[in-house]
Formats: structure tokens, C-alpha cells, sequence
């Protein structure tokens, strides 16, 4: 049972323009949510995070966005740049859950010239 | 930011041996680290709970007998995957919470990763 997903194995996007990665949970009780960023052969590195008491967080060229309701979360770079071509693994946990992280599948962002 | 090292970085071995993947943490002491495998275009799977001078807590589906984790300091974490066959072959990952940390789940550091692949 996937509780953490992202439907879209990959997307490509223009140098310069908006790069939009989704993710969706299924457990309500997961009250953390994080994107890590990872290369090929390496382990994921922490891009930001948001707790759910927040609907938004920015952190540079990084927006992520929280929706309650829909159990959907989103991840914004404007503008994106080649060198964020990587994969984007999107994780959730939750109070009292010791830290465990469950992952997405990631999206594999292509950032093109 | 904090450093989680993890060795070796590849390892290629035969079916029926063990093979030992040690993960560090360089500039923080870690009372927790968290094992990892992830499968080709996969998600990244949470194999273990490995707790300083104590008993690592293993998720559903995974056997301890054949994923043994030791957490003998706070630095250093291992996993070794005892009798391993081709199906093993996978790419371990670690991660590790600064013993100072909050709850704050972006303090968990992950390690470059260990490629198993087993002839």
C-alpha cells in the first residue's frame, strides 16, 4: 500500500520557466511532509519541508505547498535551472512516528536547455 | 550541513557471502540511524530503526536474521547482509538523526548509498 504517491514518474521543463512536482498521501495522520533531492549513486539531500500547520513554505527558487484537504502537496521552482535535474522523492511522517520517513516513488525533473 | 558517510560505496560479491555496509555520521553523534533500500525507479523502502546500544527495530516483511544491523556508537551504524543472493541486489541507503536534533524530520541526513549487487 502506497501511502505516499507521485503519479508522474518524470517531467521536463524549460531553463528559466516553472517546474510543478506533485505528491498525494493517503494517511491522515501524517502531519510532516519533506522533498529530498537525489542524483544517480547518491543518497537524497533535504530540499524543504512543511509541517501541516502551514499551507505554504519558501525557501529560495523552493515553494511547497500544502493541502489539507486533498491530502495533496506540491513543489514550485521558478526559475528552474539545469542543475536541478535530478530525482524528487516527496516524504511524509508523522508525531510520535520516531522519525520514520515513508517516500514517494520520486519524479525524475528534466531541465532542459 | 551534517555529513553521513557510508562504505563501501559499491560492492559486487558472490551468492552465499556477507557483505558489511557501514554508515557514519562525520560531524554529529547519532542516536538513531534508519536503513534503506530502494529498488530501480522505485520508492526509497525503510528496512530498519537502528538505535544506539539497543536492539534495531525491523518493518514488517524485512528478516532480521539476514539484514543484521549493529549500532555500537554513536557514529556508527552497520548493516550486514548475511548470506546474500541476487534478489539482495539493491542500493542500501542510511540515514541518521542528530542526537541534538528537534522533531524537526529535516535534520535526518542521508549517506551517498552502497550499490549491492550480488552474482
Amino acid at each position: 500500500d502506497q501511502q505516499v504517491k507521485q503519479n508522474s514518474p518524470s517531467l521536463s521543463v524549460q531553463e528559466g520557466r516553472i517546474s510543478i512536482l506533485n505528491c498525494d498521501y493517503t494517511n491522515s495522520m501524517f502531519d510532516y511532509f519533506l522533498w529530498y533531492k537525489k542524483y544517480p549513486a547518491e543518497g537524497p539531500t533535504f530540499l524543504i519541508s512543511i509541517s501541516s500547520i502551514k499551507d505554504k513554505n519558501e525557501d529560495g527558487r523552493f515553494t511547497v505547498f500544502l493541502n489539507k484537504s486533498a491530502k495533496h502537496l506540491s513543489l514550485h521552482i521558478v526559475p528552474s535551472q539545469p542543475g536541478d535535474s535530478a530525482v524528487y522523492f516527496c516524504a511524509a511522517s508523522f508525531t510520535g512516528g520516531g522519525n520514520k520517513l515513508t517516500f514517494g516513488t520520486g519524479t525524475q525533473l528534466k531541465v532542459e536547455l | 550541513g551534517a555529513v553521513v558517510s557510508q562504505h563501501p560505496s559499491r560492492v559486487i560479491c558472490k551468492s552465499g557471502t556477507s557483505v558489511k555496509i557501514e554508515c557514519r555520521s562525520l560531524d554529529f553523534q547519532a542516536t538513531t540511524m534508519f536503513w534503506y533500500r530502494q529498488f530501480p525507479k522505485q520508492s526509497l523502502m525503510l528496512m530498519a530503526t537502528s538505535n544506539e546500544g539497543s536492539k534495531a527495530t525491523y518493518e514488517q516483511g524485512v528478516e532480521k536474521d539476514k539484514f543484521l544491523i549493529n549500532h555500537a556508537s554513536l557514529t556508527l551504524s552497520t548493516l550486514t547482509v548475511t548470506s546474500a543472493h541476487p534478489e539482495d541486489s539493491s542500493f542500501y541507503i542510511c540515514s541518521a538523526r542528530d542526537r541534538a536534533g528537534g522533531v524537526n524530520t529535516g535534520e535526518l541526513f542521508f549517506g551517498e548509498g552502497s550499490r549491492l549487487t550480488v552474482l
